[in-house]
């Protein structure tokens, strides 16, 4: 199926240190990104999304960065906290305006160590 | 504001059996989609209704269906399951207003487990 890559399954930071998280897309016609936290036991959270005619947001304690040129978003968490352990999934949409439809990437996995 | 509920949060089947789950959204949304969480394929969009229609589907066989109510609760429905069905599914609703990205809200999800 349809899929937006990832570069690392797991990352462990110490707690305090800041977390990158990166994401890999093929389809240049994506018009937004978006990145999601998973808890165990709970559905995708969102955290921030970036329209692709952007290349930097910013949000509580979270950067998102898009690189068109070589098809490449991150996210930054600064002072990673227990709280954000969590599988982090960006997402990319595809399509009409408004659709619900995303693309999901494989997930990686953010071990934070106390 | 109540979020999206999912239910049952539990389910076992057999092969060959059908399997019906249900989706309210937050109120006053209007688009709900579904996917498929599995370990190896990760999250998978199944379908999206907006309006009591269908109006984008993913690579799934015909076994998955769906539809959506007048009060924009959705139900999605498998026949015949199939050991690999097995998997977490996963409801967002969305208010679909507009141009641009409409944040998804998704419920806590149906594992469906078949035996």
């Amino acid at each position: 199926g349809e899929s937006v890559g990832l570069h690392l399954p797991t990352l462990s930071v110490q707690e305090g240190d800041n977390s990158i998280i990166n994401c890999a897309y093929s389809n240049s016609a994506s018009d937004y990104f978006i990145w999601y936290k998973q808890e165990s036991g709970k559905g995708p959270q969102f955290i921030i999304d970036i329209r692709s005619n952007m290349d930097k947001r910013q949000g509580q304690r979270v950067t998102v960065l898009l690189n068109k040129t070589v098809k490449h978003l991150s996210l930054q968490i600064a002072a990673t906290q227990p709280g954000d352990s969590a599988v982090y999934f960006c997402a990319e949409k595809r399509g009409f305006s408004n659709t619900g439809k995303l693309i999901f990437g494989q997930g990686t996995t953010l071990q934070v160590k106390p | 504001k109540a979020g999206v509920t999912q239910t049952p949060r539990y389910l076992i089947k057999t092969r060959g059996q059908q399997v019906t789950l249900s989706c309210s959204p937050i109120s006053g949304h209007r688009s709900v989609s579904w996917y498929q969480q599995t370990p190896g394929q990760g999250l998978q969009f199944l379908f999206e209704y907006f309006s009591e229609t269908q109006r984008n589907k993913g690579n799934f066989p015909g076994r998955f269906s769906g539809r959506q109510f007048s009060n924009s609760r959705s139900e999605m429905n498998v026949s015949t399951l199939e050991l690999g069905d097995s998997a977490l599914y996963l409801c967002a609703s969305s208010l679909a207003q507009g141009g641009g990205y409409n944040e998804q809200f998704f419920g806590p999800g149906t594992r469906l487990t078949v035996l």
